[in-house]
């Protein structure tokens, strides 16, 4: 059974830092790309950060909104998949998702961990 | 970046056949996904690369469509499908969704 377990949020003052980590089982985890995807309160789905698997030579997306912010990782020997949130913005509130990209679908979605960026 | 656009909200009666629709703003061939997201929880892989259901869904979902046209059925419907469903292209770059239809059973 696949398990993506994220941990990690909480609250934090605008311009302040957050890392978020998802554990991975169940699968192939080295075979896959892997995603972080956001839905801000009573909002929609967003792709935030993705990375590749090791045949992709790990390769990066990171939507605008983020980039130069947001840092996407992985640790391929501890199935562990890492989100590093930079200077955070009040907009970077949300209910963070790690997911398993599978070939650009979204094959998996975890439980979410919750981000509250707030004075 | 595409632009999908969906419809906000429908309401049906269980047993009755619903369409849920998807245009794309350009071309996504066939590779338009839809997720299920039930209130309180995770999203959730229902159809992929537009007309394959994923396994563990029930066949009453089904999904169609090319190019910028897209539609997920559910028939007949239940009063367990009460969700918001949303499409998502990953034909494009960057991959994105739909803003989601609310299904709502009368």
């Amino acid at each position: 059974e696949v398990q993506l377990v994220e941990s990690g949020g909480g609250l934090v003052q605008p311009k302040g830092s957050l890392k978020l980590s998802c554990a991975a089982s169940g699968f192939d985890f080295n075979s896959y790309g892997m995603s972080w995807v956001r839905q801000a309160p009573g909002k929609g789905l967003d792709l935030v950060a993705d990375i590749s698997s090791k045949s992709y030579n790990y390769a990066t997306y990171y939507a605008d909104s983020v980039k130069d912010r947001f840092t996407i990782s992985r640790d391929d020997s501890q199935s562990m998949v890492y989100l590093q949130m930079d200077n955070l913005k009040t907009e970077d509130t949300a209910l963070y998702y790690c997911t398993v990209d599978n070939y650009g679908w979204f094959a998996y979605w975890g439980q979410g961990t919750l981000v509250t960026v707030s004075s | 970046d595409t632009v999908l656009t969906q419809s906000p909200a429908l309401a049906v009666s269980p047993g009755e056949r619903v369409t849920i629709s998807c245009r794309a703003s350009e071309s996504v061939s066939t590779l338009m996904h839809w997720y299920q997201q039930k209130p309180g929880q995770q999203p959730t892989l229902l159809i992929y690369l537009a007309s394959n259901l994923e396994s563990g869904v029930p066949a009453r979902f089904s999904g169609s469509g090319s190019g910028t046209d897209f539609t997920l059925t559910i028939d007949p419907v239940e009063a367990d499908d009460t969700a918001t469903y949303y499409c998502q292209q990953s034909w494009n770059d960057p991959p994105t969704f739909g803003a989601g239809t609310k299904l709502e059973l009368k």
